[in-house]
């Protein structure tokens, strides 16, 4: 089956430094790849959507500038939570799709914690 | 704007107590309704997809029925490696909008 490869699972910065997730999709190639962000007991919340070789498009009241998303191939997303602050320690989980008629499959996401 | 709500929020069950969990949605244009496994700090796992009313999906001791405005998943004779939170999507056009799931617990 699809599986999407997500790294790292747990990260630990110091408030005002960069963060990169990365989202690897292992044995399909992902046209399209999905950045959710999951508070504790509460649903995902899509950030960003984005195709291979295109812009991300962000849902509204995410801030482009501070996650920046690239989709430079067909097998790998990268999400960049810059100058980090508390308020951005969240579970960061990525899904890729090879097209609709494909599904969605999910990465194992990653806890982001800033101090 | 597309809703998808789940109830109940927590569910306890003893081992082998069948129950159904419900996931009711507003969407323009459903494409299809999904049903994700999540076990804490992981990320969803996939579990089935419903297209059209009427469809139903099973695997092992889940069952997934669809209708015009609500999903359910039957959980019969739950083990406690069925112990996880239960998340159903709605995918209208491209992305999907999930909804805050029902956290499921099985006693042995």
């Amino acid at each position: 089956g699809a599986v999407v490869s997500q790294h790292p699972s747990r990260v630990i910065c110091k408030s005002g430094t960069s963060v990169k997730i990365e989202c690897r999709s292992l044995d399909f190639q992902a046209t399209t790849m999905f950045w959710y962000r999951q508070f504790p007991k509460q649903s995902l919340m899509l950030m960003a959507t984005s195709n291979e070789g295109s812009k991300a498009t962000y849902e509204q009241g995410v801030e482009k500038d501070k996650f920046l998303i690239n989709h430079a191939s067909l097998t790998l997303s990268t999400l960049t939570v810059t100058s980090a602050h508390p308020e951005d320690s969240s579970f960061y989980i990525c899904s890729a799709s090879a097209g609709d008629d494909y599904g969605y499959t999910f990465g194992s996401g990653t806890r982001l914690t800033v101090v | 704007e597309d809703q998808v709500t789940q109830s109940p929020e927590a569910l306890r069950l003893q081992e082998g107590e069948s129950s159904s969990l419900n996931c009711s949605y507003t969407v323009s244009g459903l494409r299809g309704l999904f049903w994700y496994r999540q076990d804490p700090g992981k990320g969803p796992e996939f579990l089935f997809t419903l297209y059209s009313a009427g469809e139903e999906k099973e695997k092992e001791r889940l069952k997934a029925t669809l209708t015009k405005k609500e999903s359910f998943l039957h959980i019969t004779a739950p083990k406690p490696e069925d112990s996880a939170t239960y998340l159903c999507a709605v995918q209208a056009y491209y992305k999907l909008s999930f909804g805050a799931g029902t956290t499921v617990t099985v006693r042995a």
